[in-house]
């Protein structure tokens, strides 16, 4: 089945505690995204990534990290999670942007930064 | 710079009523694409649609239909006789899909109540 799996789904942590949500995808697309969903805010992109070792800054891209080394992975990574990062995440995908395809979404990771 | 505005925040209507959401997008470029998302309460984010710019020709897909207005920068979304399974929030969507510049911003959402 064609998907895009995020993991955790929940996550509750603690100031400063380093911490790393994955995102896989199992239908070739070059092209993976990371938003934050907030009340009222929408969607937000944080970073996207157009193929292997080739990633941008969204538009709220300060606190995060992320890496491309594989076609299927995108990590969200927060070296120093605050609490105004508490928030529901969502992983895209979609084959390329050149024709600007649907995005595939994840099924949300929700975090929560004490 | 990319901006796209649902003005609507929530709409209520009744069962069987059509209900249209509002969309008005900016953009510096000539090529861009716009879609709209369904987030239902379960919370997954489900594709709509995608335009692109040089396609103006209006949709329809069964009770859903979209009316895309380069000159008034608007692509709406209008939902014929509501279904109480389309009470969702309707997310509107832009990518220039530029050279360098590959971001998707996404307007603030529209929360549709269809009341039974």
């Amino acid at each position: 089945e064609a998907q895009v799996t995020q993991n955790p789904r929940y996550l509750i942590t603690v100031t400063g505690k380093k911490l790393t949500v994955t995102c896989s995808q199992n239908m070739n697309h070059e092209y993976m995204s990371w938003y934050r969903q907030d009340p009222g805010l929408g969607l937000r992109q944080i970073y996207y990534s157009m193929n292997v070792e080739v990633t941008d800054k969204g538009d709220v891209p300060e606190g995060y990290k992320v890496s491309r080394k594989e076609k299927r992975n995108f990590p969200l990574i927060l070296e120093s999670p605050s609490p105004n990062q508490t928030s529901l995440y969502f992983c895209a995908s979609s084959p390329g942007l050149a024709e600007v395809y649907e995005q595939y979404f994840g099924p949300g990771t929700r975090l929560t930064v004490t | 710079a990319q901006k796209v505005t649902q003005a609507q925040t929530e709409i209520s209507v009744v069962e069987k009523e059509d209900v249209t959401l509002d969309c008005v997008y900016e953009t510096r470029d000539t090529t861009y694409y716009l879609f709209w998302y369904k987030q239902p309460p379960s919370g997954e984010l489900v594709f709509l649609i995608r335009r692109n710019s040089f396609d103006e020709q209006n949709e329809i897909s069964g009770r859903y239909s979209w009316n895309f207005q380069k000159s008034t920068s608007s692509f709406n979304f209008t939902i014929t006789a509501s279904q109480v399974v389309d009470s969702a929030v309707y997310f509107c969507a832009l990518s220039e899909a530029g050279y360098r510049d590959d971001k998707i911003i996404f307007g603030k959402g529209t929360r549709l109540h269809i009341l039974p």
